[in-house]
């Protein structure tokens, strides 16, 4: 099993380009999340979905959309980039239940906005 | 909504010595309280979790505590290896879903 992957690993866009992350997950977990790692802040939830169809906010979501129309899949898009969205974004999947709620992540896309 | 507040930001010891990173949250409805461990470059994974019915959980060479009544948790690490160098992450979520807040990190750093 791969797990989660992410694509792309890098990327730089200028201020006002549009860009669309993709997160899949072989796992047939439910959940599945967005966070972004900056320095210093550790990771900040960005919008999360809890099944196929559903998304949400998290702590984060202002700038960002995401779509969740497979199970495997979950996308976060950036409509219009700024340099405050210059991060490390890391996407993870887990279980809705017991006996564990451990988090899967994904290795991470840097993102540079300049 | 919650917040997690971990220390110390940097922690160094000698290979052998023992580390302990603690947190505090706010939230006293919180139940679950993992901890992350994330290599230089690489995606962080699971090295623990405590719920909240229960105070202290060991796996090998680490070990979390947790005191519900002031709200804070805490991670051991024994008999510390140059392997175990990476930045640690606490976080903490109320039951469902678990949307978890993260703590800011810990560096720790084991030197031979």
């Amino acid at each position: 099993n791969a797990g989660v992957t992410q694509t792309p690993k890098f990327r730089v866009l200028k201020t006002g380009q549009s860009m669309t992350l993709l997160c899949a997950q072989d796992m047939n977990h439910e959940y599945m999340y967005w966070y972004r790692q900056d320095p210093g802040m550790g990771l900040r939830l960005i919008h999360y979905s809890v099944g196929e169809g559903t998304t949400a906010k998290g702590e984060v979501p202002d700038g960002y959309n995401v779509s969740r129309l497979k199970k495997q899949n979950f996308l976060l898009g950036l409509e219009s980039a700024a340099p405050s969205q210059t991060s490390v974004y890391f996407c993870a999947s887990s279980r809705p239940d017991r006996p564990s709620y451990e988090q899967y992540f994904g290795p991470g896309t840097r993102l540079t906005v300049t | 909504g919650e917040n997690v507040e971990q220390h110390p930001s940097t922690l160094s010891v000698q290979e052998g010595d023992s580390a302990v990173i603690k947190c505090t949250y706010s939230d006293s409805a919180s139940n679950y309280f993992p901890w992350y461990k994330q290599e230089l470059g690489k995606r962080p994974q699971l090295i623990i979790d405590i719920r909240s019915n229960v105070g202290e959980k060991k796996d090998q060479r680490i070990a979390v505590t947790l005191n519900k009544t002031a709200k804070h948790f805490s991670l051991h690490i024994t008999e510390t290896q140059p392997e175990d160098s990476a930045v640690y992450f606490c976080a903490a979520s109320k039951g469902g879903f678990q949307k978890l807040v993260f703590g800011t990190g810990t560096r720790l750093l084991v030197s031979p």
